[in-house]
């Protein structure tokens, strides 16, 4: 079955700077890949979304690219802003099933 | 804009005493998730509707855990006896359809404390 890894766990960036976390997948089936936003006791919240028909997809400061050849995708934030500290999990769907990554939690440092 | 429901928000239950958490989803979605979520971790799916079908149970613990979504709208989970280990937040989501590249969206969740 779809296995999804996610890197890094954790990511602490200075405010203002970009952050990168990237997913790698296992199933070439997998046609839709979500990033999802958790911050500390709420639910969490699709912030971006891509299907494997588009190679990047943005969305202001948030942007995600996909890489179906080498199975991996990432979400990019730029200008990072304190109210961007959270939990960001991807996912991969090969078909009625979602796949989580493990989580990377996103540090902001002023 | 459409959320969806989930109650109750916060539950302390002591340990081998049963709870029900429910959930209403958004108008018109045929696919309903039960999710747990332990602090620290991703979400687990633990069971998976299509109306009112089973599509997914298999990481349910049956022998403590049920639930069921009967008219294909509202749905019940239910944990008889509770362990400790079950302490978590329960996270109920719904889609417009089953498959891939559909939206899903959460509840504001329930959390669960066992003493």
């Amino acid at each position: 079955g779809e296995n999804v890894e996610q890197h890094p766990s954790t990511l602490s960036v200075q405010e203002g700077d970009s952050a990168v976390i990237k997913c790698t997948y296992s199933d070439s089936a997998s046609n839709y890949f979500p990033w999802y936003k958790q911050e500390l006791g709420k639910r969490p919240q699709l912030i971006i979304d891509i299907r494997s028909n588009v190679g990047e997809k943005k969305d202001q400061r948030i942007a995600v690219t996909l890489n179906k050849t080498a199975k991996h995708f990432s979400l990019h934030i730029t200008e990072t802003q304190p109210e961007d500290s959270a939990v960001y999990f991807c996912a991969a769907s090969p078909n009625y099933q979602l796949i989580w990554g493990a989580g990377t939690k996103l540090i902001i440092k002023p | 804009e459409a959320e969806v429901a989930q109650s109750p928000r916060y539950k302390i239950t002591e340990k081998s005493q049963a709870v029900a958490f429910w959930c209403d989803p958004i108008s018109g979605h045929a696919t309903l998730y039960w999710y747990r979520q332990i602090l620290g971790q991703g979400p687990e799916l633990l069971v998976q509707f299509q109306d009112e079908s089973v599509v997914d149970d298999s990481q349910l613990p049956k022998d403590r855990f049920s639930a069921e979504r009967l008219k294909g709208v509202d749905s019940t989970l239910k944990i008889q006896p509770a362990e400790l280990g079950d302490s978590a937040m329960y996270l109920c989501a719904s889609s417009s359809l089953l498959g891939s590249g559909n939206t899903i969206y959460f509840g504001e969740g329930s959390w669960l404390t066992v003493v």
